[in-house]
This record gives structure tokens, C-alpha cells and sequence, in this order.
């Protein structure tokens, strides 16, 4: 199985921060990569897919970068809606299989 | 808009059989791939496996093979994940999410189904 790890673990930031969370995959990935935002008593979100394409809907201060192993996912201007817990997620290869997730919270 | 609308909570014990449900709406469910999966109390989220409703072609992690059943009912645009005998270890929340092809992301995704198993 392709193994992701991801950093840091949590994170709090202040509002108007930039925040990046880095994902690491064991194996060559391409781009097949995705991010979602987990925010407690509501549907996962899907962010980012294909490793830098955003979402429709998905406010732009979020964007993805990387490919092969390493990847990153940039919020720019942090907001509080913005607090939540983040995953990223190989598809390159089943099965599928998540980052640890990284807590961010506002300082 | 594109839905999908998960069953309620449960609260079983050990040894207890349960199905719970994922219920599509907004797009034909037929051609879509739903997949399910599990996050344990303050653990990471873990693809237990997928079926493509059209022809109930089913892809399983095989760390969960042996433990879960995946159907679904076409006519209901409805997807299904069940156990026969369940353990204190299934705890968590349960989440389907549909993917466009096999190997692909997942969205939308269910607002997910908490399962508590406790004697």
C-alpha cells in the first residue's frame, strides 16, 4: 500500500496567515492527489483534486501544488471558517489511502 | 444538486447484525462509482471499499474483505454497507462518497453515519 504522511500534525494560525500542509507519498503518485477539509457534523469537502486543481465552489484563497511524492496545500489570508481538520489522498493506486490529517486552528 | 444523504445514527451491541444506507439525488446514480469509509475515533479516514451501482461491480480493501458486505439497489439510488456480527472495534463514523471513475477522488461526499458498538 502507498504510504502518505502528512505535516503537521495540528497547526494554529491567526486569521490572515498563509498555511501550508505538506503530504509525502512512498511512491510515485503523479498527480493523483486530493485534499478535503473535515469539519465535525458536516459532509467531508473535496478541496482540491489532481494535486493543483481547485474544486468548483472552493474559495480561492485554497490552492494545491506538487506531484510525484510531495505536495502541498496553501490557504492563503486564513479565515475562521477555515478551521477544521485536513486530508490529503492517493489515487494513483488501490487501495486508496489518507494522509493523518493536520488540526488547524485560529490562535 | 449533487447529494448524498447518509442513514442516521446507530447504537448496537456486539454480536449484532446492521446495514446502514447512502442514498443519492441530483445525478443519475447508476454511473457513478460510491465508496465507503471509516474514521475511528481520532484516527485518520480508511477506504474500506467501492461499487459501481451499474452493474454492482464491487473493488474491497482487503483489511476490511472479511468483515463488511457492499451492495446497492439501483432502483433506489441507494448504496449499502453492512456487517453480520458486529465488535466493539467497528466504532466510528461511516462515510460514503462518489468517485467518477475507479481510480479517482472522491466528491461529494455523505455527512456520515456514526455507528456505536457497546455491550
Amino acid at each position: 500500500d502507498i504510504q502518505m504522511t502528512q505535516s503537521p500534525s495540528s497547526l494554529s494560525a491567526s486569521v490572515g496567515d498563509i498555511v501550508t500542509i505538506a503530504c509525502q507519498a512512498s511512491q510515485d503518485i503523479s498527480k493523483h492527489l486530493s485534499w478535503y477539509q473535515l469539519q465535525p457534523g458536516k459532509a467531508p469537502k473535496l478541496l482540491i483534486f489532481d494535486a493543483s486543481n481547485l474544486e468548483i465552489g472552493v474559495p480561492s484563497r485554497f490552492s494545491g501544488s506538487g506531484s510525484g511524492t510531495e505536495f502541498i496545500l496553501t490557504i492563503t489570508s486564513l479565515q475562521p471558517e477555515d478551521i477544521a481538520t485536513y486530508y490529503c489522498q492517493q489515487y494513483d493506486n488501490v487501495p486508496y489511502t489518507f494522509g493523518q490529517g493536520t488540526k488547524l486552528d485560529i490562535k | 444538486e449533487e447529494l448524498l444523504e447518509q442513514s442516521g445514527p446507530e447504537i448496537k451491541k456486539p454480536g449484532e447484525s446492521l446495514k446502514i444506507s447512502c442514498k443519492g439525488s441530483g445525478y443519475r446514480f447508476s454511473n457513478f462509482w460510491i465508496g465507503w469509509l471509516r474514521q475511528m475515533p481520532g484516527k485518520e479516514l480508511e477506504w474500506m471499499g467501492v461499487i459501481y451501482p451499474g452493474d454492482s461491480t464491487l473493488r474491497y480493501n482487503p483489511s476490511f474483505q472479511d468483515r463488511v458486505t457492499i451492495s446497492a439497489d439501483e432502483s433506489m439510488s441507494t448504496a449499502y454497507l453492512q456487517w453480520s456480527s458486529l465488535e466493539a472495534s467497528d466504532t466510528a463514523i461511516y462515510y460514503c462518497a462518489r468517485q467518477e471513475e475507479l481510480l479517482s477522488y472522491f466528491g461529494p461526499w455523505g455527512q456520515g453515519t456514526l455507528v456505536i458498538v457497546s455491550s
